[in-house]
C-alpha cells in the first residue's frame, strides 16, 4: 500500500536561515507528487507538484523539491526561510494508475517554527 | 476565479446526531474529494466524485456517505456522530479524472462532537 512518511514533526529555524523539510514515500511506479502548506485553521495551499520531467521543481513562496527515485524521496528545501513561512507542511503522494486513482495519500506533516 | 468554498465553516453538533456538510468546486472541476483532519490520525482519504459517480472511498464506516450534484456541488453527511467525529472536514476539487490533476482545498469545515 502507498504510504508518506514525514521523519521530524516538529523544525525550528531561525529566520534568514536554509531549511530542509524531509519526505519518503512508498509506491511501486512513479508517483506524482506534492507540498501543501497549511497555516492555522485553514486549508491546504499547494506549494509545487512533480509529475515526471525535471526532478527539481520550483514553486511558489521560493519553495523547490528535488524527487530522488533512487531514494523515494521529495524533500523540500528553501535557501532563506522567512517568518511568514512558520506552518504545517504536508508531502502528499497521487498514484498514477488503479483503483485508487486521484486519492491522495498525506504524510502526518512537519511543522516549522521560524524564530526571528 | 473563486476558489473552492465550504459551508458551514464550524459546526457544533451532539453525539447521536447527523450532520451535512457543503463543498463547492472551483467553476469548471469535475472532481471533488473529502479528507478528514485529526490530529491523531492526520489527514484521511474519505471519498471522491466525478460527474455525480463516486470513484474511489477510503477506510470510514458507512455512517459517512456523499454526493454530488449535476453542478457538481457536493454533500458529505455523517450520520450518528461519534465524539471521534470531532475533527476539520477539508473539501478539494479538481478539473478531471486523472491522476495528475491537482486538487485544490477549501478552508475546511470544523466539527465538533459534544
Amino acid at each position: 500500500a502507498q504510504s508518506v512518511t514525514q521523519p521530524d514533526i516538529h523544525i525550528t529555524v531561525s529566520e534568514g536561515a536554509s531549511l530542509e523539510l524531509r519526505c519518503n514515500y512508498s509506491y511501486g511506479a512513479t508517483p506524482y507528487l506534492f507540498w501543501y502548506v497549511q497555516s492555522p485553521g485553514q486549508g491546504l495551499q499547494l506549494l509545487l507538484k512533480y509529475f515526471s520531467g525535471d526532478t527539481l521543481v520550483q514553486g511558489i513562496k521560493g519553495f523547490e523539491a528535488e524527487f530522488k527515485r533512487s531514494q523515494s524521496s521529495f524533500n523540500l528545501r528553501k535557501p532563506s526561510v522567512h517568518w511568514s513561512d512558520a506552518a504545517e507542511y504536508f508531502c502528499a503522494v497521487g498514484v498514477s494508475r488503479g483503483s485508487t486513482l486521484g486519492r491522495l495519500y498525506f504524510g502526518r506533516g512537519t511543522q516549522l517554527t521560524v524564530w526571528p | 476565479k473563486a476558489g473552492v468554498t465550504q459551508t458551514p465553516r464550524y459546526l457544533i453538533k451532539t453525539r447521536g446526531q447527523q450532520v451535512t456538510l457543503s463543498c463547492s468546486p472551483i467553476s469548471g472541476h469535475r472532481s471533488v474529494s473529502w479528507y478528514q483532519q485529526t490530529p491523531g490520525q492526520g489527514l484521511q482519504f474519505l471519498f471522491e466524485y466525478f460527474s455525480e459517480t463516486q470513484r474511489n472511498k477510503g477506510n470510514f464506516p458507512g455512517r459517512f456517505s456523499g454526493r454530488q450534484f449535476s453542478n457538481s456541488r457536493s454533500e458529505m453527511n455523517v450520520s450518528t456522530l461519534e465524539l471521534g467525529d470531532s475533527a476539520l472536514y477539508l473539501c478539494a476539487s479538481r478539473l478531471g479524472a486523472s491522476g495528475d490533476n491537482e486538487q485544490f482545498f477549501g478552508p475546511g469545515t470544523r466539527l465538533t462532537v459534544l
